[in-house]
């Protein structure tokens, strides 16, 4: 079966420090890949996606991610995170038939 | 952002009660979706809409009630829930199947 694998359930960071959130997937066909932000008290928001071209992408607010096909990777960075980062993020990958495979969620906590 | 609304926002019923939380996209899409949140658990997927039509059922109990009356609006009846149903209920729209998706705010379920 399709999966999604975020690795980090909860990290806590300092202002300033850099952020790095993993994201595997299980499924070997052609994929869109997702990161989706919750912030406390809001709705989902898409942060970044990819579908094909530049493996690396860039996205809002300074995030970018790397497609890793060999790995089958979408790592989400951020070299310096701000205490309005704090929120829940969420990996999401969708093949051929269009069903939105989600991860587990990372909680991050960004300390001022 | 006022794309994709959702209402109501928090609901709370009984297990022998009749409720139907109601989704609409502004957005022009062909696609509606409903998912449940629930907490330390991936967003699961329960329901996909394509042109009115469904085209997904992921093994939802006859509980939940899924109706799209046109591509903008789509409905989700509850009736005789569980308190293990209580969850955030998502709405989400897409233009086609892989392409990106956009969520509503949720409404926040309490089953007693």
């Amino acid at each position: 079966a399709q999966s999604v694998s975020q690795h980090n359930h909860h990290v806590i960071l300092s202002e300033a420090a850099s952020l790095e959130l993993g994201c595997n997937y299980s499924y070997g066909g052609t994929v869109n890949l997702f990161w989706y932000v919750q912030y406390p008290g809001q709705h989902l928001q898409l942060l970044l996606k990819y579908f094909s071209g530049d493996p690396l992408v860039k996205g809002i607010k300074g995030f970018e991610a790397e497609f890793i096909k060999s790995k089958f990777s979408f790592n989400l960075r951020k070299p310096s995170v701000q205490w309005s980062d704090t929120a829940e993020y969420f990996c999401a990958v969708n093949n051929q038939g269009g069903k939105l495979i989600f991860g587990q969620g990372t909680e991050l906590s960004v300390k001022p | 952002e006022t794309g994709v609304t959702q209402t109501p926002r928090h609901l709370v019923m009984g297990m022998t009660n009749k409720k139907s939380l109601k989704c609409e996209q502004h957005l022009g899409h062909n696609a509606m979706y409903w998912y449940k949140q629930s907490a330390k658990k991936p967003l699961e997927l329960m329901f996909v809409y394509n042109f009115k039509e469904q085209t997904e059922n992921n093994s939802v109990p006859s509980r939940f009630s899924p109706e799209c009356p046109n591509s903008s609006h789509l409905f989700l009846h509850l009736h005789t829930l569980q308190p293990e149903d209580s969850a955030l209920y998502l709405c989400a729209s897409s233009d086609r199947g892989r392409e990106t998706q956009y969520f509503g705010p949720g409404t926040r379920l309490l089953v007693l």
